[in-house]
């Protein structure tokens, strides 16, 4: 596609509910990367996708967090039972490859209340 | 981990001033980006730019990777241009590590 797509833009979940945010990157980029910005701050890297391996999960805050891409294309970040210190904007990005000019998409702000 | 600083926090400019953006990183890098957030939260790609100058428009970048900073500048500013900035760099590859950011008002 022309830019990387984010699906949902909005959500809005009741703690303890479980989300799926999709990305779906650039055709032809190898890299891909989740990344979780707080109000007020920087995107903080979470993982990081060459293909289908996840090659650096160090990132995720918990292991509620769950992030897959099992053909190298679209991704999923799965986050089980909800918190409110979840509540972030989360942005992906992808890459021709590791290195390269990496671009993000528009995020999912996710609210739990 | 690599820290990245960006200066000034915060900027407030009047319509068609110039400003310089400044991003210190800890340690070198092998890639450095600067982007703008639109008030959607969309990072929108400014400049790619591990060393050396460019130019877009009103907007050029410069950094020096032996001294470890790098300067966006933004040139005859308009209030189109106000946007949080951001600086990231990646040591490894792949990892961005971002700054704060600084905060650019332009008023009318």
């Amino acid at each position: 596609g022309a830019g990387v797509s984010q699906s949902p833009r909005y959500k809005v979940a009741k703690r303890g509910q479980d989300v799926a945010l999709r990305c779906d990157p650039i055709s032809g980029h190898v890299s891909l990367f989740w990344y979780q910005q707080a109000l007020g701050q920087g995107p903080e890297f979470l993982t990081y996708f060459q293909n289908e391996a996840q090659l650096d999960k160090s990132g995720l805050p918990s292991d509620r967090f769950f992030a897959e891409r099992p053909e190298g294309s679209v991704s999923t970040l799965k986050i089980q039972r909800t918190q409110q210190e979840d509540s972030a904007v989360y942005l992906c990005a992808s890459s021709f490859e590791g290195g390269t000019e990496a671009f993000f998409g528009q995020g999912t702000r996710l609210t739990v209340v | 981990g690599i820290q990245v600083e960006q200066s000034p926090p915060d900027l407030i400019l009047q319509e068609g001033a110039n400003s310089t953006l400044r991003c210190n990183f800890s340690d070198s890098v092998n890639n450095l980006q600067w982007f703008h957030q639109n008030p959607w939260g969309q990072l929108i790609n400014l400049f790619y730019i591990p060393s050396g100058t460019k130019q877009n428009g009103r907007l050029s970048a410069t950094t020096v990777a032996t001294e470890r900073y790098s300067l966006l500048y933004i040139s005859s500013s308009q209030t189109t241009d106000s946007a949080v900035y951001f600086c990231a760099v990646d040591l490894n590859d792949y990892k961005l590590s971002f700054g704060a950011g600084t905060t650019v008002t332009v008023r009318a």
